[in-house]
C-alpha cells in the first residue's frame, strides 16, 4: 500500500466546508484512495472512493490531483456530527487485501 | 447499506476469566472478516483475518492462543479472549468483506472490553 500523510488535526467551524488533505505521493496506478472516518467510540464508517475522477455521494466529495500524488475530502456542510477521525487508505483491493489504517486527521467542527 | 453488529457492545469481566465478542453480518455473506483493536486515542490495529472454515490468520505479536477467532458461517465470527489480564482492555472492532463482488469491508459499532 502507499503511505499517505494526513494532518493530525483540524478545525472547522459549523456550516462552512471542510477540506480534509491527503499525501499518497507514492501512489501506485492500480491503488484507490479511500475515505473512512471514526466517530468517537464507534467502529469506522465508510466514505468514499476514487481511482482517478473526482467523486461525489451523499456524504462528501473526493478531489484527487491530476498526477494522482494527492487528495481532499470534501465535507460541503461540516456539522458538529461529523466531528471525527478521518483516515485516508490508498489501497489496491482485491480479495485478498487487509485494510491497514494510520492516524488520520482528528476533525473538530466548532458551533 | 451492508450491516455489521457485534454483541455485546460492552462487557466488564473479571482478570482470569475468558469473553467471547460475536460479530455478524445481517444482510450479506462475508467469507472473510477482520478483528480489530483500539487503544485509547490510538488507531486501529488489525489482529487476525477470519476465513469461514479455516484457521485465522494473526498478525504479528498477537497471541494465536489468547485470541481465539472462530468463522463457522458466512454470517458469524466470534473472538474469545481467554484468560483477560487488565491489559487486553480495549475496544474491539469486526469488519466484513462483502463476498460478492466489490470486496468492500464494512465495520461493526466496536466491544468495549474491560477487564478489572
Amino acid at each position: 500500500d502507499a503511505k499517505t500523510t494526513q494532518p493530525p488535526s483540524m478545525d472547522c467551524a459549523e456550516g462552512r466546508a471542510a477540506n480534509l488533505p491527503c499525501n499518497h505521493s507514492t501512489i501506485s496506478g492500480n491503488e484507490y484512495v479511500y475515505w473512512y472516518r471514526q466517530i468517537h467510540s464507534q467502529g469506522p464508517q465508510y466514505i468514499i472512493h476514487g481511482l482517478k475522477n473526482n467523486e461525489t455521494n451523499e456524504m462528501a466529495s473526493l478531489i484527487i490531483t491530476e498526477d494522482r500524488k494527492s487528495s481532499t475530502l470534501i465535507l460541503p456542510h461540516a456539522t458538529l456530527r461529523d466531528t471525527a477521525v478521518y483516515y485516508c487508505i490508498a489501497h489496491s483491493g482485491g480479495s485478498n487485501y487487509k485494510l491497514t489504517f494510520g492516524k488520520g486527521t482528528l476533525l473538530t467542527v466548532n458551533p | 447499506g451492508a450491516v455489521v453488529s457485534q454483541h455485546p457492545s460492552w462487557v466488564i469481566c473479571k482478570s482470569g476469566t475468558s469473553v467471547k465478542i460475536e460479530c455478524r453480518s445481517l444482510d450479506f455473506q462475508a467469507t472473510t472478516m477482520f478483528w480489530y483493536r483500539q487503544f485509547p486515542k490510538q488507531s486501529l490495529m488489525l489482529m487476525a483475518t477470519s476465513n469461514e472454515g479455516s484457521k485465522a490468520t494473526y498478525e504479528q505479536g498477537v497471541e494465536k492462543d489468547k485470541f481465539l477467532i472462530n468463522h463457522a458461517s458466512l454470517t458469524l465470527s466470534t473472538l474469545t479472549v481467554t484468560s483477560a489480564h487488565p491489559e487486553d482492555s480495549s475496544f474491539y472492532i469486526c469488519s466484513a468483506r462483502d463476498a460478492a463482488g466489490s470486496y468492500e469491508q464494512y465495520f461493526g459499532p466496536g466491544t468495549r472490553l474491560t477487564v478489572t
